[in-house]
């Protein structure tokens, strides 16, 4: 079954600190991954995304993924931690095939000061 | 703002009431899409539109209705729903689904069904 998973439901992490937020997606064909971040009572604010080529994808707001084919992850990275990056965030994968993307669980990042 | 505008930001309506969610896009896009936020549970896609013609339909109950009048505009029509309904409900557009690009999200309707 295609599906998305973020395996933490809370991430904390001081201020300054490097923060990872993890997913990982069951392997059907090329997936096209995607990394969203929703604040509170607001709708999903697209970060970045990995079609193909380079590795390493550099987003919105300081952030980058980086997909790794051999373990099916592309986990959400930033140097250095903010206050202000406080949400919640989703990993999303579009199969081959499917029109609309699947969504993981969401994990509640929360950077302390 | 994204782009994708959803009407009434809150909605509280009775199991026996009618009401309908809109939502307008602004971006040119050709396909949009409704999903189900609830707590603790990941986003489900109740429907998606391409070129005005519905070609998704995830097992959602007829208790919601969408229409596609034209590629800026979706509705969410409801009506007898249930308590367990009560959930922020998404409006999305993007380019032709074929092309992957990512998707554009409203700021949802926060639904209270009571």
């Amino acid at each position: 079954a295609q599906s998305v998973a973020q395996p933490e439901d809370q991430v904390n992490v001081a201020e300054g600190n490097p923060l990872t937020v993890k997913c990982t997606y069951s392997v059907s064909g090329n997936p096209y991954l995607f990394w969203y971040v929703q604040y509170p009572n607001r709708g999903l604010q697209f970060l970045l995304k990995y079609i193909t080529g380079d590795n390493l994808v550099k987003g919105s707001y300081g952030f980058e993924a980086e997909f790794n084919k051999s373990q099916t992850s592309f986990h959400l990275k930033k140097p250095s931690a903010l206050v202000s990056d406080s949400a919640l965030y989703f990993c999303a994968v579009r199969y081959t095939g499917r029109r609309a993307l699947t969504f993981g669980s969401g994990t509640r990042l929360q950077v302390q000061p | 703002e994204t782009g994708v505008t959803q009407t009434p930001r809150h909605l509280v309506m009775g199991m026996t009431n009618k009401k309908s969610l809109k939502c307008e896009q602004h971006l040119g896009h050709n396909a949009m899409y409704w999903y189900k936020q609830s707590a603790k549970k990941p986003l489900e896609l109740m429907f998606v539109y391409s070129l005005e013609e519905r070609v998704e339909n995830n097992s959602v109950p007829s208790r919601f209705s969408p229409e596609c009048p034209n590629s800026s505009h979706l509705f969410l029509h409801l009506h007898t729903l249930q308590p367990e309904d009560s959930a922020l409900y998404l409006c999305a557009s993007s380019q032709d689904p074929r092309v992957n690009t990512e998707a554009f999200f409203g700021q949802g309707t926060r639904l209270t069904v009571v």
